[in-house]
């Protein structure tokens, strides 16, 4: 079983840049959320694809966008990029669209750098 | 707004000792998972706990979900320098779309010491 793979590990960029970031899910997973963790902070919700389409958006502008594809590896887009946007960002996988059980399992993260 | 508060924030301690992490939140979660996170690295998941007053052990570990779906806590019995990380609690609630999204503690980062 092949786990959440992401790339690249790391990525610097200056601001007003814009930035993709990649995510596999696990075998047998089709859904795919993204988070932000900021240093020394819990991670934070992004948004969710399911089968293709969003599923769900967290507090985050609209130069955040996402991507899932039908293989159901995703992409994360940052438009704009601002010095605050220097975190490390996590995709989870997970099957179904929602469930009480909802367990998520991460990737190890992009570490992106904006200066 | 960090709907769920963990404490304590850092903890540090010798190895053999007790120690017990609270998960505190005023809002009902429909699940709560445990996750631990070595640094540059994504978290990776300990426990899932679904019903409340539920309890799971996992070897040394024991992980608590209240009664009322609010809180939760993790104790871990003997410490040994391989427990050393951030350790974050995190509860499942839906959102507007039909999805399922992770709320996550503020992290508790525990070092074991020999």
């Amino acid at each position: 079983e092949t786990g959440v793979t992401q790339s690249p590990t790391h990525l610097i960029k200056t601001r007003g840049q814009q930035v993709t970031l990649r995510c596999s899910s696990q075998s047998g997973h089709n859904t795919v959320s993204w988070y932000q963790q900021a240093l020394g902070q819990g991670p934070q919700f992004i948004f969710q694809y399911y089968r293709e389409e969003e599923n769900g958006r967290g507090n985050f502008p609209p130069r955040f966008s996402g991507l899932q594809f039908p293989n159901y590896s995703s992409e994360l887009n940052v438009n704009a990029l601002e010095l605050d946007d220097s975190a490390l960002y996590l995709c989870a996988s997970s099957l179904g669209r929602s469930s009480s059980y909802n367990e998520q399992f991460f990737g190890p993260g992009t570490r992106l750098t904006v200066l | 707004t960090q709907l769920l508060e963990q404490s304590p924030q850092f903890l540090s301690i010798q190895e053999g000792e007790n120690l017990t992490v609270y998960c505190n939140s005023s809002s009902v979660f429909s699940s709560l998972q445990w996750y631990r996170q070595e640094p540059g690295e994504g978290p990776v998941l300990l426990v899932t706990v679904v019903t409340g007053g539920e309890v799971k052990k996992l070897k040394r570990l024991t992980f608590q979900f209240g009664d009322a779906r609010k809180d939760s806590s993790l104790h871990i019995t003997a410490a040994q320098p391989g427990d050393t990380g951030l350790y974050l609690c995190a509860g499942a609630r839906g959102v507007t779309g039909g999805g399922n999204k992770l709320t996550f503690g503020t992290g508790t980062q525990l070092k074991v010491e020999l």
